[in-house]
């Protein structure tokens, strides 16, 4: 796989229901963020796990990172149709940025 | 809040000629990068900018990318000699400290450049 391929391309759910995206990755990581976008326009920071931390949450939002898989994944909890976007994840290694391929997610009103 | 603003939010350029795309980050910020974003594709790393200097550049930022912070408050990305695949959405992002990967970064609106 090539740094930074995420999985499914595109996910569409009814809301309430819960969304789960996956980043896999190829050579080792300092950290990985997570990034949603709207339509083609700019990035916004969702959250940070560094390679030493294994789950994180923010809100609605859950992240694992298994350094062994070299995986990370997104769960977005009780979707709602406002998440409907597209969701990068950024990988670092060293000062070398990467992101992913990212998932289309469609919530459903 | 404070906000990463970026201009022109549309560039029409013709072929060989040579575009500026400017980014004015957030003021206390130290680390700047631009990326691209071909429509319907990834966001691409094109390279990261620290303390006046390059930090990191990917195998995009050839010969024909410059980047330059003139004063206090801009940061630029020069193409140039504009190519029909230079065409692309392009995000100006800046963030707080050192390590590059280890903080996030704010994103620009975006600047879509477009070649004929």
């Amino acid at each position: 796989s090539q740094q930074g391929e995420e999985d499914p391309q595109a996910l569409s759910i009814q809301e309430g229901e819960n969304a789960t995206m996956n980043c896999s990755y190829k050579t080792s990581i300092n950290n990985l963020q997570w990034y949603r976008q709207n339509s083609g326009r700019g990035l916004v920071h969702l959250i940070l796990i560094r390679s030493n931390e294994r789950e994180k949450h923010s809100g609605r939002l859950r992240v694992t990172l298994d350094t062994s898989k070299k995986s990370s994944s997104l769960l977005i909890t009780a979707s709602r149709a406002a998440d409907t976007a597209s969701y990068f994840c950024l990988l670092s290694a060293g000062n070398m940025l990467t992101f992913g391929g990212g998932t289309r997610l469609m919530v459903k009103p | 809040e404070p906000e990463v603003t970026q201009t022109p939010s549309h560039q029409v350029t013709q072929m060989g000629q040579e575009v500026i795309l400017r980014c004015v980050p957030i003021s206390n910020h130290l680390y700047f990068y631009w990326y691209r974003q071909i429509l319907g594709q990834k966001v691409e790393f094109l390279v990261s900018f620290y303390n006046n200097e390059i930090s990191e550049k990917s195998e995009i930022f050839d010969d024909q990318f410059s980047v330059e912070r003139p004063d206090g408050s801009n940061f630029t990305l020069k193409i140039r000699s504009t190519k029909l695949e230079d065409s692309a959405m392009y995000f100006c992002a800046s963030s707080e400290y050192l390590l590059a990967g280890a903080y996030e970064q704010y994103f620009g609106p975006g600047t879509r450049l477009t070649v004929t």
